[in-house]
């Protein structure tokens, strides 16, 4: 099976644009994460989505947002960039929950 | 709220010892445990997933163990390589949410 596939795998922004990050998960997975990584605050979690409904969200502002779709593919989006949001955002997908989590490679986002 | 605590946050040793990471959580009301290895600016690798009705499993050199009573779990790495260097971090899995340890850097020196 192949694994879980984010795109793009880097991006430059400038301060107030919007960026969408993409996540496909494992064949047959239906939940979806998503996490930001930083050094100063680790790995926090964003929100899960299965079945195309947002599960749970953490403690995220509103610039942040997702969807899911039919065939199990995600979306993040993050509006009027800020430099804080720069981060390396992991995507992970499991059957269910609780469940192994599995990884994406990332998306290195950076704002200037 | 759960809270994830992994001793110590940076580890260094000779290639071919044997090493203990640790893993502590405040509430032992969890559905599983998964330890990762994260390697620089790279995404999770999934190593180990313990569920909340066992005790240890074990894969190759590694072994990792659950007390949910005491809320620790420990990653046992035998005989450790050079490629063995990484990040490696604890995930404690809640019916919501995964919370997850700040990490423990390992080097192994050859």
């Amino acid at each position: 099976k192949a694994g879980v596939t984010q795109t793009p795998r880097y991006l430059i922004k400038t301060r107030g644009q919007q960026v969408t990050l993409s996540c496909s998960p494992i064949s047959g997975h239906r939940s979806v994460s998503w996490y930001q990584q930083t050094p100063g605050q680790g790995l926090q979690f964003l929100f899960e989505y299965f079945s195309e409904t947002q599960r749970n969200k953490g403690n995220f502002p509103g610039r942040f947002s997702g969807r899911q779709f039919s065939n199990s593919r995600s979306e993040m989006n993050v509006s009027t960039l800020e430099l804080g949001d720069s981060a390396l955002y992991l995507c992970a997908s499991s059957e269910g929950r609780p469940a192994e989590q599995f990884f994406g490679p990332g998306t290195r986002l950076t704002v200037l | 709220k759960q809270e994830v605590t992994q001793i110590p946050a940076a580890l260094s040793v000779p290639e071919g010892e044997n090493l203990v990471l640790n893993c502590s959580f405040t509430d032992s009301a969890i559905y599983n445990l998964q330890w990762f290895r994260q390697d620089p600016g790279k995404g999770l690798t999934s190593l180990l997933l313990i569920q909340s009705s066992q005790r240890e499993q074990t894969s190759g050199r590694l072994n990792a163990s659950l007390d949910k009573s005491s809320g620790r779990s420990t990653l046992y790495i035998a005989a450790s390589q050079p490629g063995d260097s990484a990040t490696y971090l604890c995930a404690v899995g809640g019916y919501n949410d995964m919370r997850f340890g700040a990490g423990t850097r390992l080097t192994v020196k050859p």
